[in-house]
């Protein structure tokens, strides 16, 4: 079956432009997780979803993070007003319910210039 | 709270010598340990696990044990090839209602023919 899939692969914008990331998730896992790769930090969880609801947001590094989930599916991360220390990988991982092994996206490269 | 600390990269070494990469945790409870590997222009993928101490993960013939007492679960291969270059991740998960995966840094391992 098909993996996490993740869209656009590659996104670069102008600082103060509000971008959207898209993920799709192994079909019938209910959690859901965004992370964010930068260069020489390693992986920093943002937020997690169980179903369509986020009960720890505690990641999101600030107010111009949001995400959201629908149908216990697909989930955007939406940045606004990008900033330069926003580019990075932003990676998206699923999991089935009682199973702690995430199944990651190919990630989405965002550049801020 | 829960961390991961690998050493650092990047890891350079000729064909068929043996590796070791180092990791250790610390942790309130009695986490999961994994190793995830990311492939040059792929994404994150699980390389092995353990779940409890003493268990040893492996898979194409990395190796790391699980060890309680010293907090550690470094990553060995007896001889590597040049397509094991990548950047490998130890990780965490500390079987919370919300399973997040805490990453270590990333050590980057190149491997010359």
């Amino acid at each position: 079956g098909a993996g996490v899939s993740q869209s656009p692969s590659n996104k670069v914008t102008e600082k103060g432009k509000d971008v959207e990331l898209r993920c799709d998730p192994i079909s019938g896992h209910t959690a859901l997780y965004w992370y964010r790769q930068s260069l020489g930090q390693g992986l920093e969880f943002l937020i997690y979803f169980q179903g369509n609801s986020a009960p720890d947001k505690s990641g999101l590094p600030s107010d111009r993070f949001s995400a959201e989930r629908t149908g216990g599916s697909v989930s955007t991360l939406t940045i606004q007003r990008t900033q330069q220390e926003d580019s990075a990988v932003y990676l998206c991982a699923s999991n089935r319910q009682g199973g702690n092994e995430q199944f990651f996206g190919p990630g989405t490269r965002l550049t801020v210039l | 709270g829960d961390s991961v600390t690998q050493m650092e990269g990047p890891v350079t070494l000729s064909e068929e010598a043996f590796l070791t990469i180092n990791c250790t945790y610390t942790a309130t409870g009695y986490p999961s340990l994994f190793w995830y590997v990311q492939y040059p222009g792929e994404g994150l993928q699980l390389l092995l696990k353990a779940t409890k101490a003493d268990d040893k993960g492996s898979n194409k013939g990395f190796e790391a044990t699980y060890r309680k007492e010293t907090t550690s679960f470094h990553l060995e291969k007896g001889s590597v090839q040049v397509s094991d270059s990548a950047v490998y991740f130890c990780a965490l998960s500390d079987w919370s209602p919300d399973d997040k995966i805490i990453f270590g840094k990333g050590t980057r391992l190149h491997i010359l023919p």
